[in-house]
């Protein structure tokens, strides 16, 4: 069935540092990729919307200064964390369309962001 | 975008059915109706989609009525391990590429 990758699936980084996140659509092309949020005990958040070969459309309230995102090809989109802060710790997670038979979203296993 | 409200979360024994139903009152047209599962540190898991009647593959059911206003998540003789966090989501199922909101999800707990 349909993979989508996501790498890495946990890391700790400094305060002030930028960390990157990639998604990857293992066998599938996905021409549209998600990115969410989620905090303890909470549902997801959608944070952004990636198209490849475009900007990204981001949600409300979500920065995009801070949150950078790349959908440089049809498997590959990346989401970059700038100047980390403790409050930016998080469970980040991507999915895309296309895959399942063209039902549902597949969804990455997700990267857990600490800042210290 | 259609809003869907779930009960926050239920309670089982194992070999029971669960079922967890979804209110989607302004489902529009063209949306179809997916069920996802998600266990801690992990993301969300496809179970089942549909659009109306009724939907069965491997792990569960899907019951939508004719006004499609509500949907039912039908899970035969659970585990402990279907123990999670089950999501109603409203909208173009995947194909188009539209933005996916999710609601809160219903926690299930399933005991011995």
């Amino acid at each position: 069935g349909a993979v989508v990758s996501q790498h890495p699936s946990w890391v700790i980084c400094k305060s002030g540092t930028s960390v990157k996140i990639e998604c990857r659509s293992l066998d599938f092309q996905a021409t549209t990729m998600f990115w969410y949020r989620q905090f303890p005990k909470q549902s997801l958040m959608l944070m952004a919307t990636s198209n490849e070969g475009s900007k990204a459309t981001y949600e409300q309230g979500v920065e995009k200064d801070k949150f950078l995102i790349n959908h440089a090809s049809l498997t590959l989109s990346t989401l970059t964390v700038t100047s980390a802060h403790p409050e930016d710790s998080s469970f980040y997670i991507c999915s895309a369309s296309g895959g399942q038979e063209l039902y549902g979203y597949t969804f990455g296993s997700g990267t857990r962001l600490t800042v210290v | 975008l259609a809003k869907t409200t779930q009960p926050i979360s239920m309670d089982s024994y194992e070999g029971q059915e669960v079922n967890i139903t979804c209110s989607h009152n302004n489902i529009a047209t063209n949306d179809y109706i997916t069920w996802y599962q998600q266990f801690p540190s992990q993301g969300p898991r496809f179970i089942i989609q549909g659009y109306k009647t009724k939907v069965t593959n491997e792990v569960a059911s899907l019951f939508i009525p004719a006004d499609r206003k509500s949907s039912t998540l039908s899970l035969p003789r659970v585990s402990l391990s279907d123990t999670a966090v089950y999501y109603c989501l409203v909208g173009d199922g995947g194909t188009g590429g539209f933005k996916t909101i999710f609601g809160a999800g219903t926690r299930l707990f399933v005991k011995a």
